[in-house]
């Protein structure tokens, strides 16, 4: 079965400085990888996400993540933080089943300073 | 065109109890998932519906919670004689096709068992 790990468990950064969140992912083929965000007391909400094709991938609020098969991994990105920022990301893995079946990784998150 | 809808945001159960968590899925999903996130984890996967069929339920505990997508009417997530490890955040998510693993999540019910 497929897995998702997030090495950081919690990370700050300083308000306008760059950032990357790190993601590993245990599957045979190529999956489909979503990045999604949690804001405090809110739903998920999708960042970005990876079928095939290009393996640089833009999502929304100037995100963009990059897939690396030969490192299993695909690590989050945006060139500079702001405030809002803050909140819990969740690294995910499709599973390949007969139906569309998510798995999360534990989730990394992270503290904006001014 | 309203999102997945959760109610309610928070309820509170006493030992012993029964709490019902409802989903209204977006308009025109007929694909239901429920994920639990316990406190400092990422999200669990529980049950995956679809109207009037359980479809996948190996993340489910095997006694006390049980779940529903009745022809008419919201998903229900229903958990019997509530313990305190239950309290958490359950989430439902909907999507539409298959393939397209376009997952809308609702905004969670967040039960506390006291």
């Amino acid at each position: 079965a497929q897995s998702v790990t997030q090495p950081d468990i919690h990370i700050t950064v300083s308000e306008g400085a760059s950032l990357e969140l790190r993601c590993n992912y245990s599957y045979g083929a190529t999956p489909y990888l979503f990045w999604y965000v949690q804001s405090p007391g809110q739903g998920l909400q999708l960042l970005l996400k990876y079928f095939s094709g290009d393996t640089l991938v833009q999502g929304i609020k100037g995100f963009e993540a990059e897939f690396k098969r030969s490192q299993s991994s695909f690590n989050l990105r945006k060139p500079s933080v702001h405030w809002s920022d803050a909140a819990e990301y969740f690294c995910a893995v499709g599973e390949e089943t007969s139906y569309d079946k998510v798995i999360f990784g534990p989730g990394t998150s992270l503290s904006v300073i001014p | 065109n309203a999102g997945v809808m959760q109610n309610p945001r928070h309820l509170v159960r006493r030992r012993g109890q029964e709490a019902r968590l409802r989903c209204s899925p977006m308009k025109g999903h007929s694909h239901v998932y429920w994920y639990r996130q316990l406190p400092e984890e990422g999200l669990k996967f529980m049950v995956y519906l679809q109207k009037e069929n359980i479809i996948d339920e190996s993340g489910m505990p095997k006694e006390r919670f049980s779940a529903e997508f009745p022809k008419e009417g919201p998903s229900i997530l229903r958990i019997q004689q509530v313990v305190r490890g239950d309290s958490a955040a359950y989430f439902c998510a909907s999507s539409s096709d298959r393939g397209s693993y376009g997952y809308t999540f609702g905004s969670g019910t967040r039960l506390t068992v006291v």
